[in-house]
Order: C-alpha cells, then sequence, then structure tokens
C-alpha cells in the first residue's frame, strides 16, 4: 500500500508561538491530502482538505487563520498551528489518496503527530 | 449527515475465541466504506476497502462484510497481536468540498487476553 510519513512525530511547544507539521506521500504522488484531529479517546475527525496547487478546504469550526495548510507540491502539505494554545493539544494525522490506483478510494494514513502546547 | 455507529465500544476475548464487530452507518449514496486498525499513539493502519453490498474482503484472521446498512468485521481465532482498536469510516458519494472526506465510527478497542 501506499506510503505516507510525518514530521515531526511528537513535539512541544510554548503558548503563543506557531508549529509546522510536514506530511509526505513517499511512493505516490497526491493531489489531495487531508488533516485529521483526535483528542484522547475519542475518533478522528476532518479538519481539512489540502489541494495541491490550490486553497484547502476547511470543515465547519476549523479557524482557517489558526490552521495554515500549504500544499506546494504533488508530495507534501503542511499544517502550520499558529499562536498555539493549550486547547490545540492533539494528535494530528494526515492521509493521502493514490489517485492513480483506478477505482480505489482508499486513504493511507501517516504515523501522526502529537502536539502539546504548555 | 453522514453517521458511522461502532459497537460494542470495547470488547475483550480470550486467545482463539472468535468475535464480530459491528460499524453501522447512515449515508445518502455510499462510495466506500473502510477498516482501519489503530494501535495507540499511531495513525490508523489501513485493513480493508468494501464498495457495494455483499461484498466481502478477507486478510489472515479478519473477514470484512458489509451489507446496505452495516458492515461486520469478523475476527477469526483472534491472538494477543490483533489487540488494537478497529475503525470504520464511511466516504459519501458527493462533489464539492465534502468530495474524499472519510466520516469515523468512534471504534472498537479490542483486547484479546493470551
Amino acid at each position: 500500500g501506499a506510503v505516507v510519513s510525518q514530521h515531526p512525530s511528537r513535539v512541544i511547544c510554548k503558548s503563543g508561538t506557531s508549529v509546522k507539521i510536514e506530511c509526505r506521500s513517499l511512493d505516490f504522488q497526491a493531489t489531495t491530502m487531508f488533516w485529521y484531529r483526535q483528542f484522547p479517546k475519542q475518533s478522528l475527525m476532518l479538519m481539512a482538505t489540502s489541494n495541491e496547487g490550490s486553497k484547502a478546504t476547511y470543515e465547519q469550526g476549523v479557524e482557517k487563520d489558526k490552521f495554515l495548510i500549504n500544499h506546494a507540491s504533488l508530495t507534501l502539505s503542511t499544517l502550520t498551528v499558529t499562536s498555539a494554545h493549550p486547547e490545540d493539544s492533539s494528535f494530528y494525522i494526515c492521509s493521502a489518496r493514490d489517485p492513480l490506483v483506478a477505482g480505489s478510494y482508499t486513504q493511507y494514513f501517516g504515523p501522526g503527530t502529537r502536539l502539546t502546547v504548555l | 449527515e453522514d453517521q458511522v455507529t461502532q459497537s460494542p465500544e470495547a470488547l475483550r476475548l480470550q486467545e482463539g475465541e472468535s468475535s464480530s464487530l459491528n460499524c453501522s452507518y447512515t449515508v445518502s449514496g455510499l462510495r466506500g466504506l473502510f477498516w482501519y486498525r489503530q494501535d495507540p499513539g499511531k495513525g490508523p493502519e489501513f485493513l480493508f476497502t468494501l464498495y457495494s453490498a455483499g461484498e466481502e474482503k478477507e486478510k489472515e484472521r479478519l473477514k470484512a462484510t458489509l451489507t446496505k446498512k452495516e458492515s461486520f468485521l469478523h475476527i477469526t481465532a483472534p491472538k494477543p497481536e490483533d489487540s488494537a482498536t478497529y475503525l470504520c469510516a464511511v466516504q459519501e458519494i458527493s462533489g464539492g468540498t465534502s468530495y474524499g472526506k472519510l466520516t469515523f465510527g468512534q471504534g472498537t478497542i479490542l483486547t484479546v487476553h493470551p
């Protein structure tokens, strides 16, 4: 199956700082990537859809100015949490679909990034 | 709005004790139903994709089935290493801004005791 990586795996930052998380598709080109957030003992919630070369689409209730998404190439999407606060502490996971696999809508997930804001 | 409900929330099995996990869904048009396994602190690992009622997929001790309203993940003779959270997700046939969106259930936490 397709491989998706994330960096960093863990990050701890002070309140008010910005943090950038990278999501890469390693063995395929992804025109679309997805960013999810998962709170402890809860399921995944879609935050936004990242489209290569265009603006991201955010889910209702997700602040565009706080969670900046850039999809600058076919293998890289970044999520920047700006002016992070303790309530932004969560597990952030990206996913992508290999568009060249005909008829497949399967999304492959990265290993996740644990963000802790002090 | 898409809804996905998984049951039970938690399941404890003895090694070798077969069982099934349930995923009930409500969606206007199903593009696909997906099963993932998630270990603590890690991203979901893909297991199966099902596209139409009556479809079945198998992998080792796992078998996934799909009807028009629900999906089952059957675990045959489980081992302790099968312990994980199993997530079900659906994708709706739609265009526009929701294209590609997965809606997840809350998951079933499976514990297999030796």
